[in-house]
């Protein structure tokens, strides 16, 4: 069974640039978590989806992120414009459903914002 | 709010000592409780969990028990391999709701040879 995919790996931006995302699902998992996690501390919750639907999004910072979960696989995650305090690792993880006991992590995006 | 608190790290041990990693919650209701690892440039896993108190979680050696009355899961190896080397996280999940995850800061493990 393929895990969850992330791209790109790493990416290294200017502050004032926007940069985004991508996040493919184990196959089948209804629900789509992204996180941040900022050097030494836990994965902070960004933005949860259901399907295509959003359940959590309270700590998103709206006026600059932004993610999208069209037909409820694929999902992308959108910073725009970026702070030097967006720099951390974007973490994306799928679980079957919202209810269930564990959620797969993806290997993450390594963000460098100059 | 919900919280998790997890001792800090780095936690230096030789091959074969015991390991302890302290982790304490702060929830309401009953929460499901997790430890997950994450070795250098990959994902976190979920090593082992616990969804009711008194539940002990194990995997690869590694067990931690849901203490309702302490508010803790502490997590426990009787002996630490170099391949141990990893970042712990400890986590709760509520289990109504959007069953969010709320994360520790995370304890980085250093196994010497």
């Amino acid at each position: 069974e393929a895990g969850v995919a992330q791209s790109p790996r790493y990416k290294i931006i200017e502050k004032r640039q926007s940069v985004a995302f991508w996040c493919n699902p184990i196959s089948g998992h209804a629900t789509l978590y992204w996180y941040q996690q900022i050097l030494g501390q836990g994965p902070k919750l960004l933005i949860q989806f259901q399907n295509n639907g959003v359940v959590d999004d309270s700590q998103l910072p709206k006026d600059r992120f932004s993610a999208e979960r069209l037909k409820g696989v694929d999902s992308t995650l959108k910073i725009q414009p970026a702070k030097l305090e967006d720099s951390a690792v974007y973490l994306c993880a799928s679980s079957l459903r919202v209810s269930y006991n564990e959620q797969f992590f993806g290997p993450g995006t390594r963000l460098t914002v100059l | 709010g919900n919280s998790v608190t997890q001792m800090e790290g780095p936690v230096t041990l030789s091959e074969e000592a015991f390991l302890t990693i302290n982790c304490t919650y702060t929830a309401t209701g009953y929460p499901s409780l997790f430890w997950y690892v994450q070795y250098p440039g990959e994902g976190l896993q979920l090593l082992l969990k616990a969804t009711k108190a008194d539940d002990k979680g194990s995997n690869k050696g590694f067990e931690a028990t849901y203490r309702k009355e302490t508010t803790s899961f502490h997590l426990e190896k009787g002996s630490v391999q170099v391949s141990d080397s990893a970042v712990y996280f400890c986590a709760l999940s509520s289990t109504s709701g959007t069953y969010k995850y709320i994360f520790g800061t995370g304890t980085r493990l250093k196994v010497l040879a």
